[in-house]
């Protein structure tokens, strides 16, 4: 059974720190791994992909991949309460396969005024 | 451009009663999802189609049917509800899966 794991949270940060978001998965052939947002009562909105080994930043957001610990995480610089949401990390297995997008259950993250 | 629209918003029904929920993408998406999301149990995938004309189960797909009508529309229909089918349905599509999925904003789903 592939596994994508996250920290239920709530992450709480003051504002203007660094959030650090983390996701572990089980499937070592992953390729692809992605972050979603959805605030509450809304739909999962896509924020930051990654496919390669490092860090990869866009804007106040910074996508970090670690294949050889299977380890994802996003980083939040300069955190803002309208960061406050929900945080999901996904991840898609292995090329060849047929396999779909696994979901962690996510975290939530509060950043206070 | 629209994205994904599903309908209706928001549904309330009774026991045994059944229902289509209608999902249309106009970005020219191949594969198409439906999803259930509950409390602490995160995303669960209930049917998907690969392509047009093709259709598979997911992780729950117990209860559920679903038709995918053309390349823009899938639906999913709850037979005979139940109150554990009590849920935030989402429909997402995507025109390969290693861009990510496209959600729509989402059916609230309440069966008393």
């Amino acid at each position: 059974q592939k596994e994508v794991e996250q920290n239920s949270g709530p992450l709480s940060v003051p504002e203007g720190a660094i959030a650090s978001l983390n996701c572990t998965y089980s499937d070592r052939g992953s390729q692809s791994f992605f972050w979603y947002r959805q605030y509450s009562g809304k739909s999962p909105e896509l924020i930051m992909f990654i496919y390669s080994n490092g860090d990869k930043e866009d804007g106040r957001f910074t996508a970090q991949l670690n294949k050889a610990s299977q380890y994802v995480s996003l980083l939040i610089r300069d955190s803002q309460p309208s960061d406050s949401a929900t945080y999901l990390c996904a991840v898609l297995p292995q090329r060849g396969s047929q396999g779909n997008l696994i979901f962690g259950k996510g975290t939530k993250l509060s950043v206070k005024p | 451009n629209a994205g994904v629209t599903q309908t209706p918003k928001f549904q309330v029904l009774k026991t045994g009663q059944s229902m289509t929920l209608q999902c249309a993408q106009d970005m020219n998406h191949n594969s198409m999802y439906w999803y259930r999301q509950d409390p602490g149990m995160g995303l669960r995938l209930i049917y998907y189609s690969a392509s047009e004309g093709t259709t598979d189960k997911g992780e729950v797909p117990n209860g559920y049917n679903v038709s995918r009508l053309n390349k823009r529309e899938f639906s999913l229909r709850l037979e005979s509800a139940a109150p554990s089918q009590t849920s935030v349905y989402f429909c997402a599509s995507t025109v390969d899966r290693g861009y990510g999925y496209t959600f729509g904003s989402g059916t609230r789903l309440t069966v008393v």
